[in-house]
This record gives structure tokens, sequence and C-alpha cells, in this order.
């Protein structure tokens, strides 16, 4: 069965500072890979998504890039900002008519 | 409605209960989705509904979990028999037609304790 990896402890970094982040997984081929956000007590908010043919979409101080041969996804936020403060989810996408299958998240901690 | 609403948004119930958590989501989008999340780990997928009908109700975990969407709009999970591992956030989500990638749109989630 499909396995999504994405580093359990929590990243502390410094204002300003580029946070980078690490979604790999196995056994699964999808047609877009997503990334949320979640804030304490709230549901995830969808941030970005990459297609399988693409190699890196940015949006503003987010950039993700997207490896289908190594099976990997790296998600940066530059210029990084305490509001950065959340947990970030990635999710694999099999396009329409299926399930969005996320990982278990990873909490960065941005410090003034 | 503007997002996706959810209630109650805490439920305290005692094992061997039965619970109803509703789901109402933004107008007009037809995909709805439940997935329970537990503390410090990503979401998990429960069931995926496509109008009215169940198009993927392989994430529910065994035969206590039922969810209906019966008029295409509003959603209810429905647990029986709670157990104390049923505690989590239990988190619903749509999805406009118009959109090949399942982008979800998520409310902010039903938390259950059984104790």
């Amino acid at each position: 069965s499909q396995k999504i990896e994405q580093n359990s402890e929590a990243l502390n970094i410094q204002e300003g500072k580029t946070a980078t982040l690490t979604c790999n997984y196995t056994n699964y081929s999808p047609a877009y890979l997503q990334w949320y956000r979640q804030d304490p007590g709230r549901g995830p908010v969808f941030l970005l998504l990459i297609r399988e043919n693409e190699k890196e979409k940015r949006k503003e101080r987010l950039k993700v890039t997207f490896d289908t041969t190594l099976k990997q996804s790296l998600f940066h936020i530059t210029a990084s900002q305490p509001a950065d403060s959340a947990t970030y989810l990635c999710a694999l996408d099999g396009a329409a008519g299926n399930k969005l299958t996320f990982g278990g998240g990873t909490r960065v901690l941005v410090k003034p | 409605g503007a997002g996706v609403s959810q209630t109650p948004s805490n439920k305290v119930t005692e094992k061997g209960k039965y619970v109803e958590l509703r789901c109402d989501p933004i107008s007009g989008h037809t995909a709805l989705y439940w997935y329970r999340q537990s503390l410090g780990q990503g979401p998990e997928f429960l069931i995926y509904f496509q109008g009215t009908g169940a198009a993927d109700d392989s994430g529910l975990p065994n035969d206590r979990f039922f969810a209906v969407r019966p008029e295409g709009s509003v959603s209810t999970l429905k647990i029986q028999r709670t157990e104390r591992g049923d505690s989590a956030v239990y988190l619903c989500a749509s999805k406009s037609q118009n959109s090949g990638a399942n982008v979800l749109t998520f409310g902010a989630g039903s938390r259950l304790t059984v104790l």
C-alpha cells in the first residue's frame, strides 16, 4: 500500500531563514502532490499543488519541487516569519475520483 | 455557505454510546470527504461521497462507522457503540466538481472524546 513519510520532528528555524520540509512516498504514482497548512484546532488549508510533469512551483514565499524518480517533494518557505509557524502536510493526489492521502505532517516553529 | 461547517465542534461521550457528527459542505460542492485525525498524526481517509452515493468507503475502520448524504449536500457520520480508540478529530472536506485535482476545503473538525 502507499506510504508517505514526513519528518515527524519539529523544525525550529530562525526568522528570515529558509525552512525546508521533505515528503517521501512509496508504492504510488500520484498525478499531483499537494501541500496544506494546519494550525492548532483548525482544519488543513490548501497551499500549493504540483503536477507529476512539473519540477517546481512557486507561490509568493513558498516553493515546491517534485521528483517523481526519487518519489520526493521538497517544500520551502523562504524569508520565514513567526506567522509561518504551523504544521505542514503533504498529500498524494491520484486525481479525480480518488481520495487524497496525507502524510503525518511536520511542525514548523519560526522564532523571532 | 461560505465554508465547510461541522457540528458539534466538541463532543464528549461515554464508551458504548452512539454519536452523530454533521457536515455542511460549501454550497454546490458535489464531492464530500470524511477524515479522522489523531493527535500528532495526519488526516486519515474514511469515506468519500460523490453526490448522494459513497464512491469510496474503504477507510471506514469497521461496521460501527457509517456515513450518509441523503440529499447530496449535508452529510452525517454515525458511530455506534463508541470505543475509547474512536477519540479523534473528525474532519469533513468538500470539493468542487470542476477540478481535476482533489483540492479540498476542510471544516474545523469535530473533536470526539470517548470516556
